[in-house]
């Protein structure tokens, strides 16, 4: 069965800092990748996805996530953290075991000091 | 603003009532997915609908049920209620029946008393 583990239920990082969110997922398939993004008080955001393809993905807000068939990762980064990005993220992995579920990491909280 | 509304956006309730939640998707979206949010669950899938017809179901307890209207939005009804249920509860949208993408709305605050 189809699993997202996100390494860090909290990570901090300093304003213009590089922010490294880690997500390893388990699946029997190739598998369908996203990060979203919560802000508070909000629903989720699509920050990015992999389907197929180039394993470089780029999406909003400077992030970008890289799909490493060989470590089962899809981490997600961005050079320079701004406060904006403090937000709660969270890595998916579609599954397809009695139809197309999303299934969701535990997510990571990030904190962004000036 | 993602084109995905919910209403009510707040509900207090207490144990043992009976609640509805209703989601409206973003326009020409035919599926809908309802999500749990609590801390000590996380995020959990409950059930998508794809043009009015369940399409696949995740941890969704036999005192919650949902539809969809041939109008496209959606209802979830949750009864018989515990404190355990208190949560966020999620609706988001995709336009077709693969879940690429989906856009969600801005939930509902259960609070069971």
């Amino acid at each position: 069965a189809q699993s997202v583990t996100q390494l860090g239920s909290h990570v901090s990082v300093s304003e213009g800092a590089l922010v490294l969110l880690r997500c390893n997922y388990s699946s029997s398939v190739p598998p369908y990748l996203f990060w979203y993004v919560q802000y508070p008080n909000q629903g989720l955001q699509l920050l990015l996805k992999y389907t197929t393809g180039a394993t470089l993905v780029k999406g909003i807000n400077g992030f970008e996530a890289e799909f490493k068939k060989s470590e089962t990762s899809f981490h997600l980064t961005k050079p320079s953290a701004h406060m904006s990005d403090a937000a709660e993220y969270f890595c998916a992995v579609i599954t397809n075991t009695g139809g197309f579920k999303t299934i969701f990491g535990a997510g990571t909280r990030l904190f962004v000091k000036a | 603003d993602s084109g995905v509304t919910q209403t009510p956006k707040h509900l207090i309730t207490a144990t043992g009532q009976r609640v509805t939640l209703r989601c409206s998707p973003r326009s020409g979206d035919l599926s809908v997915y309802w999500y749990q949010q609590s801390l000590d669950q996380g995020l959990q899938f409950l059930i998508q609908y794809y043009n009015g017809e369940e399409r696949a179901k995740g941890n969704i307890l036999e005192r919650f049920s949902a539809q969809q209207f041939p109008d496209l939005h959606s209802e979830l009804n949750l009864s018989s209620l515990e404190l355990g249920d208190s949560a966020l509860y999620f609706c988001a949208s995709s336009e077709s029946g693969s879940v690429y993408e989906q856009f969600f709305g801005p939930g509902t605050r259960l609070t069971v008393l």
